[in-house]
């Protein structure tokens, strides 16, 4: 069974740098056709994909997003990343890592961490 | 981006009862459209993809329609675990989720 797992600072402030880790148990990062994925959700709002990680290191980026994210991939210790630059009040959510498949071409997001809150504040 | 509006953003149902909520896509999806279910602190749970296909494990009581831009999450008979909000998300382009439905006990 696979498990997600997301760690990282709770407060960040305003103009810096948020970073998140999530670090997957129960299979390979770097298996063949996995994807993984940032998902974030502001207090009492709806959702907002991020972006996506091929294993290779291939990325899908949210546009909207797309100047300010970075995502990565570090096999060695079965992780992947989610760097959000120049952070303001708007980007404080929960973020989820989850991991992206597909059948038949359809893809959907299957596994989900718990989530952690990241609070953009001085 | 492809815009997904969810009707209604609320309501309440009695235990038993049968329940819709509908999700209509800015542009046509095919069937590229998922159904999440999410409770209070925690993460959203994958219910139907593809528009109509049953995510292993997720109980039949739960189906859904639709094509193009209209589709819909059906619920045959409310359970008490049922109380939550649904997402509906679209892959056909950039992924984007609808505004949410919250479920209600009347």
């Amino acid at each position: 069974q696979l498990q997600l797992q997301e760690s990282g600072p709770g407060l960040v402030k305003p103009s810096e740098t948020l970073s998140l880790t999530c670090t997957v148990s129960g299979g390979f990062i770097s298996s063949s056709s996995y994807y993984w994925g940032w998902i974030r959700q502001p207090p009492g709002k709806g959702l907002e994909w991020i972006g996506n990680i091929y294993y290779s290191g291939s990325t899908y980026y949210n546009p909207s997003l797309k100047s300010r994210v970075t995502i990565s991939v570090d096999t060695s210790k079965n992780q992947f990343s989610l760097k959000l630059s120049s952070v303001t009040a708007a980007d404080t959510a929960v973020y989820f890592c989850a991991r992206p498949w597909s059948t038949d071409g359809y893809s959907f997001f299957d596994y989900w961490g718990q989530g952690t809150l990241v609070t953009v504040s001085s | 981006d492809i815009q997904m509006t969810q009707s209604p953003s609320s309501l309440s149902a009695s235990v038993g009862d049968r329940v819709t909520i509908t999700c209509r896509a800015s542009q046509s999806i095919s069937r590229y459209l998922n159904w999440y279910q999410q409770k209070p602190g925690k993460a959203p749970k994958l219910l139907i993809y593809a528009a109509s296909s049953l995510q292993s494990g997720v109980p039949s009581r739960f189906s859904g329609s639709g094509s193009g831009t209209d589709f819909t999450l059906t619920i045959s008979s409310l359970q008490p675990e049922d109380f939550a909000t649904y997402y509906c998300q679209q892959t056909y382009s950039t992924i984007t989720f609808g505004g949410g439905t919250k479920l209600e006990i009347k």
